[in-house]
C-alpha cells in the first residue's frame, strides 16, 4: 500500500496567516491526490482533487499543488471557519489511503 | 441537494455484529461506487471498503475481509455495511462515501456514525 505522510501533525496559526501543509506519498502518485477538510462531528469536506483543482464551493484561499510524491495544501489567509483537521488522499493505486491528519488550530 | 444519511451504529460486545446503513438523495445513485471509511479514536481516516455501481464488485482492507460484507439496494437508494466478529480494534466512527465519478476520492460523506465496541 501506499504510505501518505503529513506534516506537521498540529500547526498553530492566527487568523490571516498563511498556512502550508505538506504530504508526502512513498510512492509516485502522479497527482492523483485530494485534499479533506474535517471538523469534529461532521462529515470530511473535499477540498481539492487531482493536487490542485479547487472543488467547486470552496474559498478561492484554499489552492493545492504538487506532483510525484511531494504535495502541498496551502491556505493563503486563514479565516476562523478554517480551524480543523486536514487529511491528504492517494488515489493513484487501490486501496486508496490517507495521511494521518494535519491539525490547524488557534494560536 | 446530494445527501449521505446514515443510521445503526451503536454498543456492540466484542464478537458481536451490526449493520451500518446509509441512505442516499440528491442524485442517481445506481451511477456511482460508493465506499464506507472509518475513523477511530485519536486516528486518522482509513478506507474500509467499496462497491461498484450494480453491486457485482466489491473490495475490502485487508483487516476486514470476511468479517465485513458491503452491499447495496438501488431500490431503497441504500449502502449498507453488515459488520460481524467485531473486534476492539473495528471502534470507529464510520462514514459513507460517494465516489466521485471514475474517480476514488470523495466528493460527499454521510454525518457518520459511531461503533462501539466493548464488553
Amino acid at each position: 500500500d501506499i504510505q501518505m505522510t503529513q506534516s506537521p501533525s498540529t500547526l498553530s496559526a492566527s487568523v490571516g496567516d498563511r498556512v502550508t501543509i505538506t504530504c508526502r506519498a512513498s510512492q509516485s502518485i502522479s497527482n492523483w491526490l485530494a485534499w479533506y477538510q474535517h471538523k469534529t462531528g461532521k462529515a470530511p469536506k473535499l477540498m481539492i482533487y487531482k493536487a490542485s483543482s479547487l472543488e467547486s464551493g470552496v474559498p478561492s484561499r484554499f489552492s493545492g499543488s504538487g506532483s510525484g510524491t511531494e504535495f502541498t495544501l496551502t491556505i493563503s489567509s486563514l479565516q476562523p471557519d478554517d480551524f480543523a483537521t486536514y487529511y491528504c488522499q492517494q488515489y493513484y493505486v487501490s486501496p486508496v489511503t490517507f495521511g494521518g491528519g494535519t491539525k490547524v488550530d488557534i494560536k | 441537494e446530494v445527501q449521505l444519511v446514515q443510521s445503526g451504529g451503536g454498543l456492540v460486545q466484542p464478537g458481536g455484529s451490526l449493520r451500518l446503513s446509509c441512505i442516499a438523495s440528491g442524485f442517481t445513485f445506481s451511477s456511482y461506487w460508493m465506499t464506507w471509511v472509518r475513523q477511530a479514536p485519536g486516528k486518522g481516516l482509513e478506507w474500509v471498503a467499496n462497491i461498484n455501481e450494480d453491486g457485482s464488485e466489491k473490495h475490502y482492507v485487508d483487516s476486514v475481509k470476511g468479517r465485513f460484507t458491503i452491499s447495496r439496494d438501488s431500490a431503497k437508494n441504500s449502502l449498507y455495511l453488515q459488520m460481524s466478529s467485531l473486534r476492539a480494534e473495528d471502534m470507529a466512527v464510520y462514514y459513507c462515501a460517494r465516489d466521485s465519478g471514475s474517480y476514488r476520492y470523495f466528493d460527499y460523506w454521510g454525518q457518520g456514525t459511531l461503533v462501539t465496541v466493548s464488553s
